[in-house]
């Protein structure tokens, strides 16, 4: 598996504010998400990040809330724009080895709470 | 109707128990199928895959019906250190093979009493 780990771990931030997060592999990967996991709710998809070219989003999810890069295999950030309330949640980067089938490997998180 | 399902829970379990979970997911296509764990305020780890034939990986045992669309995960000899809550994933790869194509079940709580 990978070692994968996100910047910050957490933040407190206020509205209208945005926040960039950080996800950094110590391999190269063939393919990296991020999910959003709102309290008590399970994970839901926001994006895959393509190397080289523009996110693919999942329906519900826009580049101009969620803008992503993926400069490389092994980083990549999402931003989490114009904050509300409602955008506090834990935010998760997963990653794809290259070697490794289809299983999906989760960074530590990053909790964010918008006041 | 969700495309995963998950009984919530809590299992309120004493040590050395047998404890099953159940899951069902709506989507016919689906490609492959996981057991997530994820203790609290931590990321999902995955526990296991499941296949057809069903596995197994020491007190854990994972089945697929593909038929009714049910997967299911058997824990024997329960553990205090198998408190977490277990997530059911599925892979909606057959509409497109996308790999991030996951789709996660708000997952069962288990709680191992001594």
């Amino acid at each position: 598996s990978a070692v994968i780990s996100q910047k910050p771990s957490r933040d407190i931030c206020q509205r209208g504010t945005s926040l960039t997060i950080q996800c950094q592999v110590d391999s190269q990967v063939t393919m990296m998400f991020w999910y959003r996991q709102q309290p008590g709710q399970s994970l839901t998809l926001i994006a895959t990040a393509n190397q080289g070219s523009e996110a693919t989003y999942e329906s519900g999810f826009v580049i101009d809330k969620f803008p992503i890069s993926r400069p490389n295999l092994t980083f990549s950030t999402l931003t989490v724009s114009n904050m509300s309330p409602e955008d506090s949640s834990i935010y998760l980067c997963s990653v794809v080895p290259t070697h490794g089938r289809e299983t999906q490997y989760f960074g530590p998180g990053t909790r964010l709470l918008v006041l | 109707r969700k495309e995963v399902e998950q009984d919530p829970g809590p299992f309120n379990v004493p040590e050395g128990a047998t404890v099953a979970f159940n899951c069902t997911y709506s989507n016919s296509a689906s490609q492959s199928f996981f057991w997530y764990r994820q203790d609290c305020r931590k990321e999902p780890k995955l526990l296991m895959s499941v296949y057809s034939s069903g596995n197994e990986d020491g007190r854990f045992t994972a089945q697929l019906n593909r038929a009714s669309q049910y997967i299911s995960l058997l824990i024997r000899d329960s553990k205090l250190s198998d408190s977490a809550t277990y997530l059911c994933v599925v892979n909606m790869g057959g509409y497109g093979g996308s790999q991030g194509n996951l789709i996660f079940g708000k997952g069962t709580k288990l709680s191992v009493k001594p």
